[in-house]
């Protein structure tokens, strides 16, 4: 069945430092990839998304590249800063349907 | 309030009792999902509705859990005989039309005791 596999499960930067997650899916029809930032006891919150005809999207300090060919997508945070601490989900999903998250990564800036 | 919804907030219940939790969508959101999240985990699937059909079902929904949205509006979701593997968070999303984006509803946290 789909898998997105979610890499790492923590991160610790130091604050204005960049942060990279890493996910890789296993359904080659998936096209839409999602970023979900969750802060402890909130839901879940669309942070920014890419679809399959697109390689890379920016969105002020927030940017997402996808490699459809190796199945694989990074969100990249640059000039963390404290609020940018919580859980962040990659997911995959294919057109309006249900979406598989990742497991999340927990990333800490640290002052 | 113009976010997804979702009642109650919390719910604690003994094993074997039977409970039911409500999801409003956003307002003209045509599609609404069902996801459970236990601690530490990503939300995974359960099952989800275009208007009042129910389209798909995960395997991880047995027939102790029904779902329904008889108006095409807001949802239900049952669980019967609940079992302390039921502890989790109940989260709903809802999108709109050709839209891919899910926003998402706080979720019913359930505790099984």
């Amino acid at each position: 069945g789909e898998n997105v596999e979610q890499h790492p499960s923590t991160l610790s930067v130091q604050e204005g430092d960049s942060a990279v997650i890493k996910c890789t899916y296993s359904d080659s029809a998936s096209n839409y990839f999602p970023w979900y930032k969750q802060e402890l006891g909130k839901r879940p919150q669309l942070i920014i998304d890419i679809r399959s005809n697109v390689g890379e999207k920016k969105d002020q300090r927030i940017a997402v590249t996808l490699n459809k060919t190796a199945k694989h997508f990074s969100l990249h945070i640059t000039e963390t800063q404290p609020e940018d601490s919580a859980v962040y989900f990659c997911a995959a999903s294919y057109r309006d349907d249900k979406i598989i998250f990742g497991k999340g990564t927990r990333l800490h800036i640290l002052p | 309030d113009t976010g997804v919804s979702q009642d109650p907030r919390h719910k604690i219940t003994k094993r074997g009792q039977n409970v039911t939790f409500r999801c409003d969508p956003i307002s003209e959101h045509n599609r609404l999902y069902w996801y459970r999240q236990t601690l530490g985990q990503g939300p995974e699937f359960l099952t989800y509705f275009q208007n009042e059909a129910q389209l798909e079902k995960s395997r991880l929904l047995s027939d102790r859990f029904s779902a329904e949205r008889p108006k095409g509006s807001f949802s239900t979701l049952e669980i019967q005989r609940t079992e302390q593997g039921d502890s989790a968070m109940y989260l709903c999303a809802s999108s709109f039309g050709d839209s891919y984006e899910q926003y998402f509803g706080p979720g019913t946290r359930l505790t099984v005791t």
